[in-house]
Parts: C-alpha cells; sequence; structure tokens
C-alpha cells in the first residue's frame, strides 16, 4: 500500500529538548512538506521540499529545522527555540508539478 | 484581509440535507482550488480538485469555482452521518510555486 506514513502519533516534549518527527513515502513523490495545525488556525506551512539535500521555508520556520537526505524521507526537527511547539504536525507530499497534496496521519507533540 | 476565508462553523444539519461549503480569497493569481475532507485528528484527504472556474462533481459532491466573484463552493448531496469532518478549503497560483494557501476549515456535523 503506498502512502505516507508519520511517527510517532504522539510526542511530548520537554523544557529544552529538541525532538524529532518522522515523515516516509513509498508514493515516488518529489515534493514534501510539513504543516503545523493549531485549533482554529488551519493549516500553516513549516518547511518543503522540491527535490532532495534542498529545502525552503515555509511561513513559520523558525524554531524548526528539517533535512532531505533521502527521496522518501523528510524528517522535521523541533528545537528548543520553538516556544510554543503544542499542536499537530502533519507531513505531505506530492508529484512536482502537481499541486494535489497526500497527507500522512499526523503526530500530536505536546509540552511536558 | 486574509488571503482565504472560510466560515468556521460548527455546522450541523440532519441528514439527507445539502450542504454547502464556502471560501472566498483574495488573490486573483489563484486557478487551482481544492477541498481537503479531514476527520478528527486524521490527515485530510484530497475530496475535490478544480482548474480556474467552473463546476466539477464526482458523485455525491460538486466543486464549484467563480474567479469572477473569488468565491468558492463544495456541495454535498444526501448528506450522511459519514460526512461529519471538517472541511478544508486550499488554493495556489500554480506555476514555480507550489505552495497551497488553506481556509481555516468548517467543521460540519451530519444528524442521524
Amino acid at each position: 500500500d503506498g502512502g505516507i506514513t508519520q511517527s510517532p502519533k504522539y510526542l511530548f516534549r520537554k523544557e529544552g529538548q529538541n525532538v524529532t518527527l518522522s515523515c516516509e513515502q513509498n508514493l515516488n513523490h518529489d515534493a514534501m512538506y510539513w504543516y503545523r495545525q493549531d485549533p482554529g488556525q488551519g493549516l500553516r506551512l513549516i518547511y518543503y521540499s522540491q527535490i532532495v539535500n534542498d529545502f525552503q521555508k515555509g511561513d513559520i520556520a523558525e524554531g524548526y529545522s528539517v533535512s532531505r537526505e533521502k527521496k522518501e524521507s523528510f524528517p522535521l526537527t523541533v528545537t528548543s527555540a520553538q516556544k510554543n511547539p503544542t499542536a499537530f504536525y502533519l507531513c505531505a507530499s506530492s508529484m512536482v508539478p502537481d499541486e494535489k497534496l497526500f497527507f500522512g496521519s499526523g503526530t500530536q507533540l505536546s509540552v511536558l | 484581509q486574509k488571503e482565504v476565508e472560510q466560515d468556521p462553523g460548527p455546522l450541523s444539519v440532519p441528514e439527507g440535507a445539502i450542504v454547502s461549503l464556502n471560501c472566498t480569497y483574495s488573490n486573483s493569481a489563484f486557478q487551482y482550488f481544492m477541498w481537503y475532507r479531514q476527520y478528527s485528528r486524521k490527515g485530510p484527504e484530497l475530496l475535490m480538485y478544480t482548474y480556474s472556474s467552473g463546476n466539477k462533481e464526482d458523485g455525491r459532491f460538486t466543486a464549484q469555482v467563480d474567479k469572477s466573484s473569488k468565491y468558492i463552493s463544495l456541495f454535498i448531496r444526501d448528506s450522511q452521518p459519514s460526512d461529519s469532518a471538517t472541511y478544508l478549503c486550499a488554493m495556489t497560483s500554480g506555476g514555480s510555486n507550489y505552495k497551497l494557501t488553506f481556509g481555516k476549515g468548517t467543521l460540519l456535523t451530519v444528524n442521524p
């Protein structure tokens, strides 16, 4: 079954800790994205990558970092600089230049 | 003015009703329009995809785009309890910019 796998489903972060959210896709899509979803805020773009070893900041990149070493993988690190990390994080992918996004099932990050 | 405006609801209808969901936008460069359905604590799934103006029908769902008014709609006929979800509109200008702009979502409940 082709799809996008996000793990873990739930994650807890302590003060001053960096945490990494995993995103893997087997759809052979070139582009991958990370979105943050807060209640009543809709989806906001954190980072996106259209090709391996290249990525661009989205609208709310501060306090986050990413890497794209493999086509299938696009992990997101929430650093200690992100002061309000509690949110639902969604990874997505698409065929370039197709704009249709396919989403993973999300990771809920909370602060202890 | 926000780029995309969407009434957050909540919207509650009886089973079998016709549902109308709407978004307005301000960026005249948008030409690709999408509707995503998101069940609680799940990733959004693409429901309808439309290019430029006009109507598109898929089963009980009809997407309508009026570029002159900068207004898009999603109609659901014979609504079912399984349609209960948050509906997100999304749009992009396409080209070299594949970033989608999302509405905040409308929460729909269909009561049996």
